[in-house]
């Protein structure tokens, strides 16, 4: 069965530090977006890509966080510089086309630890 | 107006009970309502979902009742078993764009 891939699954970093994570999606699915999830309540969508546009980012911190899926298949979330309170799992997801269009299909997060 | 408010918290069941976990929306927006199982360690796994054209829907042991003029939608879990500890989300979205998410529920179910 195809699955969304993430890596790395865990990441310690110091504050002010930059880091990134690298999401494949199930191929063929269009939509892929970026979640945070604090630990303890549900996920908080960040952005969300149609092939490689943005379609909703209002909720990504632009002044650290960067978003891009160049080539419209795998993307890239990037924060620079990493704070205390962005500690959390961040996972991504993915959905495709026709009548299954909003059925999330989510990888297994990647877990940031800021020091 | 976005928010999905999603309760209890927590939840202890016996083995064989029904665990029933609630959400509230005000978006009228909204037309997909869908709920998502997470187990400690792995990203949420879409367990069921339905639109506001029907009141109610079942799969398996998992049932999903809809009430639109309350804005108000549950999930059901029929002979609950251990096996279903985990966490529940109540998701909603407007054709399947910015879906929110409510704050979860931690169901333990006790053997």
């Amino acid at each position: 069965e195809a699955e969304v891939a993430q890596s790395p699954r865990y990441k310690i970093t110091e504050k002010s530090q930059a880091v990134a994570f690298w999401c494949d999606p199930i191929s063929g699915h269009a939509t892929l977006y970026w979640y945070r999830q604090i630990l303890g309540q549900g996920p908080e969508l960040l952005v969300q890509f149609q092939d490689e546009s943005v379609v909703d980012d209002s909720q990504l911190p632009k002044d650290r966080f960067s978003a891009e899926r160049l080539k419209g298949v795998d993307s890239t979330l990037k924060i620079q510089p990493a704070e205390l309170g962005d500690s959390a799992m961040y996972l991504c997801a993915s959905s495709g086309p026709g009548q299954k269009q909003e059925t999330q299909y989510f990888g297994p997060g990647t877990r940031l630890l800021v020091l | 107006q976005q928010q999905v408010k999603q309760s209890p918290q927590s939840l202890i069941v016996q083995k064989g009970g029904i665990s029933i976990i609630n959400c509230a929306y005000e978006n009228t927006a909204f037309d997909y309502f869908p709920w998502y199982q997470q187990f400690p360690g792995k990203g949420p796994a879409l367990l069921i979902a339905i639109r506001p054209d029907v009141s109610e829907k079942k799969e398996g042991r998992f049932t999903i009742s809809f009430n639109k003029s309350a804005k108000q939608f549950s999930l059901h879990i029929m002979d609950s078993q251990p096996g279903d500890s985990a966490t529940y989300f109540c998701a909603a979205s407007p054709g399947g764009f910015k879906t929110i998410f409510g704050a979860g529920t931690r169901l333990f179910v006790k053997a």
